[in-house]
């Protein structure tokens, strides 16, 4: 069974750091690009970033280049997200999700985990 | 703001059909393929409609999708209350080289 699970969300203030972390399983992991979905409270979803199969090439949504970093360990079939300089309207539902790079092909999603900005 | 723009609300009686719009641009819904997702209240969302209307296996025909130039569009026949939902549109962009999602339209099912 496909499956992906996020972990490492929390409360952060404004300006901090998290790492968020997906652990895949149940598929060949390296045959897949890798995203972060995120959804504010009460809103709709925003793509954030992609990374390619070898991790070689990232892709981002605007508002969160140059603080954010999308990664992944292979061997140990996990994506990460590096988030710096939070801000508060990062406050949001992280979902980890298997997809294509130039296709939002997203056909597995994790539960999410929240990550709060917040003073 | 999103770059794709759907309705933020649709309904309609059970049994019959509703179609919910995505509109947008030459970069994005105008050369690319259109991505459907259900997001039923609590849970993660879900592939509905792939490559513009392809439905992904244990997707019920109920489900179609289509495009037209720069919009798109998701059908559902046969409306249940199972089907009340969030669903958005998505595809890639070309000009802004990323993923865009439409602003999701919340079906209600009387």
């Amino acid at each position: 069974e496909v499956q992906v699970v996020e972990s490492g969300g929390g409360l952060v203030q404004p300006g901090g750091s998290l790492r968020l972390s997906c652990a895949a399983s149940g598929f060949i992991f390296t045959s897949y690009s890798m995203n972060w979905v995120r959804q504010a409270p009460g809103k709709g979803l925003e793509w954030v970033a992609n990374i390619k199969q070898d991790g070689n090439e990232q892709y981002y949504v605007d508002s969160v280049k140059g603080r954010f970093t999308i990664s992944r360990d292979n061997p140990r079939n996990s994506l990460f997200l590096q988030m710096n300089s939070l801000k508060v309207e990062d406050t949001a539902v992280y979902y980890c999700v298997r997809g294509d790079t130039y296709h939002p092909d997203f056909d597995s999603w994790g539960q999410g985990t929240l990550v709060t900005v917040s003073s | 703001q999103s770059v794709l723009t759907q309705p933020p609300s649709a309904s309609e009686t059970p049994g019959q059909r509703v179609t919910i719009s995505c509109s947008g641009g030459t970069s994005n819904i105008g050369a690319n393929y259109v991505y459907w997702y259900q997001q039923l209240p609590g849970t993660a969302p879900k592939l509905l409609i792939r490559l513009t209307n392809q439905r992904p296996s244990g997707v019920p025909d109920r489900f179609s999708g289509s495009k037209s130039g720069t919009s798109a569009s998701l059908a559902i026949s046969g409306l249940r209350s199972e089907d009340e939902a969030d669903y958005y549109c998505a595809t890639w962009d070309d000009s802004l080289v990323g993923v865009v999602f439409g602003g999701g339209t919340k079906l209600t099912v009387l």
